[in-house]
């Protein structure tokens, strides 16, 4: 059975351009969260959705950042316009009950120059 | 905010010497979830812990929830190579009808052959 699936790997951007993180959660979990990792925060939770509906998203930067989950299958993270500090490794996880057992992708790193 | 807090923030070891990494939250936690993460991957779950004073273990892993519900404590007996990685816990503070995850900072676990 596929895990989370998440893309691209790894992106390369110049600050100011607009930048669209995809994610397909494990079929069946209910649901996903958005986290972002960097050595100086650590795993910060940016936004999680129950049944494709958001739940909490006081972890979201700012307002260049938004999520969104169209379908039980595909999550998108967008940032516009992307600002060097958004480098980071951005990870997708998924849950079949809540915030229960996390299975996260394999992350997609971003560098904004 | 809610915090969670790991300490210490690295360790190293000599490989066979055991190792432990302890979590400390200033609230009560509805649980306690433990994440390992090796270099250049991503957290995958290793355990959680529900109850007041809960001990488990897995080999040479041994998970421990403080009788208050505040603390954690993950101890590794005998360190082996494949023990590289940084650990996570992850407390789950009740918030309205979500319990919402928070990760600490982390532990990295470097052994020296």
């Amino acid at each position: 059975d596929a895990g989370v699936i998440q893309s691209p790997r790894h992106e390369v951007t110049e600050m100011g351009q607009e930048v669209t993180l995809r994610c397909k959660p494990i079929s069946g979990h209910n649901s996903l969260f958005w986290y972002r990792q960097t050595m100086m925060r650590g795993l910060e939770l940016l936004i999680y959705f129950n049944n494709n509906v958001p739940i909490d998203d006081s972890g979201m930067p700012e307002d260049r950042f938004s999520a969104k989950m169209p379908n039980a299958s595909f999550s998108t993270l967008k940032i516009q316009p992307s600002e060097p500090r958004d480098s980071a490794v951005y990870f997708c996880a998924s849950s079949d009950q809540g915030f229960g057992e996390l299975f996260f992708g394999e992350g997609s790193r971003l560098t904004v120059l | 905010g809610q915090q969670v807090m790991q300490i210490p923030q690295y360790q190293h070891v000599q490989e066979g010497e055991d190792f432990t990494t302890y979590c400390n939250s200033s609230t009560t936690l509805s649980n306690i979830q433990w994440y390992k993460q090796r270099p250049g991957g991503h957290p995958v779950f290793l355990i959680q812990l529900v109850k007041s004073g809960e001990v488990k273990k897995q080999k040479r892993l041994t998970f421990q929830f403080g009788e208050a519900k505040k603390n954690s404590s993950l101890h590794i007996t005998a360190t082996q190579t494949t023990d590289v990685g940084t650990y996570f816990c992850a407390g789950s503070h009740p918030m309205n009808r979500d319990d919402k995850i928070i990760f600490g900072k982390g532990t990295r676990l470097h052994i020296l052959p």
